[in-house]
């Protein structure tokens, strides 16, 4: 199984401020999910992050709001644009395992308030 | 959407099997179910998967009908850590395919 790290692991942060949140894993992977969950609520896929590709968003969500960056095959970053307390979440990053049967697996999430 | 139906929750007894069932009436061929459960202000965690063969493992066994239209998660000797949401999910065997999570069973496990 893949070591995924996600920092910060919760914030609080003022409406129309933005956050960056990482996601390492411990191991190459080509792609990486973003999932949200809002309060209450199951998981959502954002975007899926290929390195050295542009992310692709489902619908409902776009770039400007969530930019993505993959670097390299083990990092990623997620930004959350000119927040509102609507965005306020958990988001999670997730990665296959690439062993076959391709489960994933999930880091273990950013919890964000937005006042 | 989802392409599975679960019951909203569930309690079990301390010790006792639980027993998680899902509806996919409508699974392809190639479509596996896999199992998740996230616990509480966690990311969610694998269980089990299978495409039509009963499976079994370190945490669970997972009963497919002959159909491929239902199948049941089993937790033998259910804990109190094993309170949870419990998700079943339909999906490709793609290394690229999401998966589209439902909203569940929450499982709480009684002493």
């Amino acid at each position: 199984s893949a070591v995924i790290s996600q920092k910060p692991s919760r914030d609080i942060c003022q409406r129309g401020t933005s956050l960056t949140i990482q996601c390492q894993v411990d191991s190459q992977v080509t792609m990486m999910f973003w999932y949200r969950q809002q309060p209450g609520q199951s998981l959502t896929l954002i975007a899926t992050a290929n390195q050295g590709s542009e992310a692709t968003y489902e619908s409902g969500f776009v770039i400007d709001k969530f930019p993505i960056s993959r670097p390299n095959l083990t990092f990623s970053t997620l930004t959350v644009s000119n927040m509102s307390p609507e965005d306020s979440s958990i988001y999670l990053c997730s990665v296959p395992t690439g062993k076959g049967s391709y489960e994933q697996y999930f880091g273990p999430g950013t919890r964000l308030t937005v006042t | 959407d989802a392409k599975t139906t679960q019951p909203p929750s569930m309690d079990c007894a301390e010790g006792r099997a639980a027993n998680l069932p899902c509806n996919h009436s409508t699974i392809s061929g190639n479509e596996y179910v896999y199992w998740y459960r996230q616990i509480h202000s966690q990311g969610p965690q694998y269980i089990i998967h299978g495409l039509k063969n009963n499976e079994t493992n370190e945490m669970a066994s997972l009963i497919i009908t002959e159909d491929r239209k239902s199948s049941t998660l089993i937790l033998p000797h259910a804990t109190l850590r094993d309170t949870a949401v419990y998700y079943c999910i339909v999906r490709a065997n793609n290394y690229g395919q999401n998966f589209v999570f439902g909203p569940g069973t929450r499982l709480s496990v009684l002493p």
